[in-house]
């Protein structure tokens, strides 16, 4: 089974408004990262936060980790239609080198 | 720099055929893995290398076999292709290094279809 579990599986939402997508892991680990994908293209990495890390910010992004919960959540801040994509969390079970992704949240910007 | 390049972008095979996805990095990255992903399920992990002559299992293995006898290549191959490896797959790499702090690259995906 998958290390990660996003939620929710589709956002739609209106330029302007932020989006918020929650992802859960099963396992100690050492970092969870962020990615995001376009049209079924490659992935790409938005940003990563450590275990010892409970919240980081990067432009538009913020992302929060919470360990005792297993969760993680990236919030989007003044969404714009380009913003428009899948969005994917990885985890690394702590030990191994296995980046395992959740299922991933399908997000939409409407203009 | 290139970064991770897979070949071929579309493949169509008949069942039972073989076939080897190539995966080429030029970053110089001890880490590379190979992924499918199929409708509704996000990336599942196939195998796994952290460095020349090593390799490992993922969460789903059965059915292909990877090797890693250069830092630069890690090519995948099918066996014996059936319809259920049907998917997309990508190649990822990334300089591990202490506590795996570094994001994975990815390729653009090789489409392979299984008829």
């Amino acid at each position: 089974s998958q290390q990660g579990e996003e939620d929710p599986q589709a956002l739609s939402i209106q330029e302007g408004e932020n989006a918020t997508m929650n992802c859960s892991y099963k396992t100690s680990i050492n970092n969870l990262q962020w990615y995001r994908q376009n049209s079924g293209r490659g992935l790409v990495h938005l940003i990563l936060i450590r275990s010892n890390e409970r919240e980081k910010h990067s432009g538009r992004l913020r992302v929060t980790l919470d360990t005792s919960k297993k969760s993680s959540s990236l919030l989007i801040t003044a969404s714009r239609a380009a913003d428009t994509a899948s969005y994917f969390c990885a985890t690394d079970a702590r030990g191994t080198y296995k980046y395992i992704f959740g299922t991933g949240t399908r997000l939409k910007v409407l203009a | 720099n290139a970064g991770v390049t897979q070949t071929p972008k579309f493949q169509v095979l008949k069942t039972g055929q073989s076939m080897t996805l190539q995966c080429a990095q030029d970053m110089n990255h001890e880490y590379m893995s190979w992924y499918r992903q199929d409708p509704g399920m996000g990336l599942r992990l196939i195998h796994y290398s952290v460095g020349a002559g090593i390799t490992d299992q993922g969460e789903v293995p059965n059915g292909y076999n990877v090797s890693r006898s250069t830092t630069e290549d890690f090519p995948l191959r099918l066996l014996s292709a059936a319809p259920s490896q049907t998917s997309v797959y990508f190649c990822a790499s990334s300089r591990p290094g202490v506590e795996n702090n570094s994001p994975l690259h990815f390729g653009n995906g090789t489409r392979l279809t299984v008829t």
